[in-house]
């Protein structure tokens, strides 16, 4: 059975970075793409982006341009999410999220993402 | 970007009786890539629904999705205590994946 398992709770000051990890175990993890979800306190879910370890290429939402990378190491099953200049309204929990992956015809898609990780709540505050 | 919108905002009902949950997307949703997730307080989301209506694997049969184009629903035939959540419609037929604001199926 395959498990996302997150890096621990982060505090963090406000201009810093942080970077989560999401490790999968128990299943392959190159031919699937990972996605980052967050969520806010009290709110709902928004997608930052994901990544594709096969092709190796990661896409963001116009959101977190210039502010987010996501990498993902084969070698580890790991993927990574790292965001920079961080502020307040980024105190949130972090998700990563797996999802097959289609080809369409403006490149390979993903598909509903079926397996989750735990989470990695996310405090900013100075 | 599709813009989702979900209605009710909170549904309010016993268990045993029907709930019917709608989400409506600002343009159509490429081949049904609509999913639905369940996700109760201090929980993951959990994948309940993908392709409009198709059942992710484990769901039970009382959760059943329908629609295609703009206007796509979520069915739960008979509400058990465990089915109090709140639930998220999301779209993946275009980028950047979107997802409803939610609907909180509570204890009347």
């Amino acid at each position: 059975q395959v498990q996302l398992v997150q890096s621990g709770a982060e505090v963090k000051k406000p201009g810093s970075s942080v970077k989560v990890s999401c490790k999968a175990s128990g299943g392959t993890f190159s031919s699937y793409a990972i996605s980052w979800v967050r969520q806010a306190p009290g709110q709902g879910l928004e997608w930052m982006g994901g990544i594709i370890p096969i092709f190796g290429t990661a896409n963001y939402a116009q959101k977190f341009q210039g502010r987010v990378t996501i990498t993902a190491d084969e070698s580890t099953s790991t993927a990574y999410m790292e965001l920079s200049s961080l502020r307040s309204e980024d105190t949130a929990v972090y998700y990563c999220a797996r999802g097959s992956i289609r080809l369409a015809a403006a490149g390979p898609r993903v598909d509903a993402f079926d397996i989750w990780g735990q989470g990695t709540m996310v405090t900013v505050s100075s | 970007e599709i813009v989702l919108t979900q209605s009710p905002g909170t549904l309010s009902l016993s268990p045993g009786e029907r709930a019917t949950l709608s989400c409506r997307a600002s343009q159509s949703v490429s081949s049904s890539y609509l999913a639905w997730y369940q996700q109760k307080p201090g929980q993951a989301p959990r994948l309940l629904i993908y392709g409009a209506s198709s059942r992710a694997t484990g769901i039970p049969d009382r959760f059943s999705g329908s629609g295609s184009g703009t206007d796509f629903t979520l069915t739960i035939s008979r509400l058990e205590p465990e089915d109090f959540a709140v639930y998220y419609c999301q779209q993946y037929g275009s980028s950047p994946v979107t997802f409803g604001p939610g609907t909180k199926v509570d204890i009347k």
